[in-house]
């Protein structure tokens, strides 16, 4: 069984620009959620999503979006680039319903931005 | 406001003896506890979860307690294990609204596990 693939692993953008990320779950989880780790912070929650709906925000500003496709399939874009966005942005699934059940994360897109 | 502490930055261990990683939260609308642990340039990886309505879960060698009055858990390893050394992140979720929730991850503790 396939984890959660994100793509692309590494990358490098300038500021101002803005990127897209794309996260794959595990066949048959319908549950994505992202979050972004940077040292002085630690795992910090983006959003997730769930049957296409965003179901929860975290505290981030509204440059940080996302969205997820009837596959369950998600992206999550940046637009405007700070120096500060640089992290490493992890996506994670889980199966439904949504009963307590731990998350699966992917391998993450670490994003630089000079 | 952190709302999970993991107040040990990092902590070392001699093989073979036991582990201890402590986590705690505030908010007392968490209802369930998971441990990861995470590897340099990977994502994290789920070790062992706990609800609030135990107060210890185990498997194999690593086995979670939970303590609501006080708002701690911890995570013991025995026997530790060199491939164990690791970052450990503690996190915790609140059930509402049929939504999983976030999960809200304290900010680690590095375990060395040493031969």
């Amino acid at each position: 069984k396939a984890g959660v693939t994100q793509t692309p692993r590494y990358l490098i953008k300038t500021r101002g620009q803005q990127v897209t990320l794309s996260c794959s779950p595990i066949s048959g989880h319908r549950s994505v959620s992202w979050y972004q780790q940077t040292p002085g912070q630690g795992l910090q929650f983006l959003f997730e999503y769930f049957s296409e709906t965003q179901r929860n925000k975290g505290n981030f500003p509204g440059r940080f979006s996302g969205r997820q496709f009837s596959n369950s399939r998600s992206e999550m874009n940046v637009s405007t680039l700070e120096l500060g966005d640089s992290a490493l942005y992890l996506c994670a699934s889980s199966r439904p319903p949504i009963d307590r059940t731990e998350a699966f994360f992917g391998q993450g897109t670490r994003l630089t931005v000079v | 406001d952190q709302q999970v502490k993991q107040n040990s930055p990092s902590l070392s261990v001699q093989e073979g003896r036991i582990s201890i990683l402590n986590c705690d939260y505030t908010n007392s609308m968490f209802d369930y506890f998971l441990w990861y642990k995470k590897y340099p340039a990977e994502g994290p990886t789920f070790l062992i979860s706990i609800s609030s309505i135990k107060d210890k879960n185990e498997d194999g060698r690593f086995t979670v307690f939970l303590n609501k009055s006080a708002k701690h858990l911890s995570l013991h390893i025995v026997p530790s294990q060199p491939g164990d050394s690791a970052v450990y992140f503690c996190a915790a979720s609140a059930h509402y609204g049929g939504s999983q929730g976030n999960l809200i991850f304290g900010k680690g503790t590095k375990l060395s596990v040493k031969p």
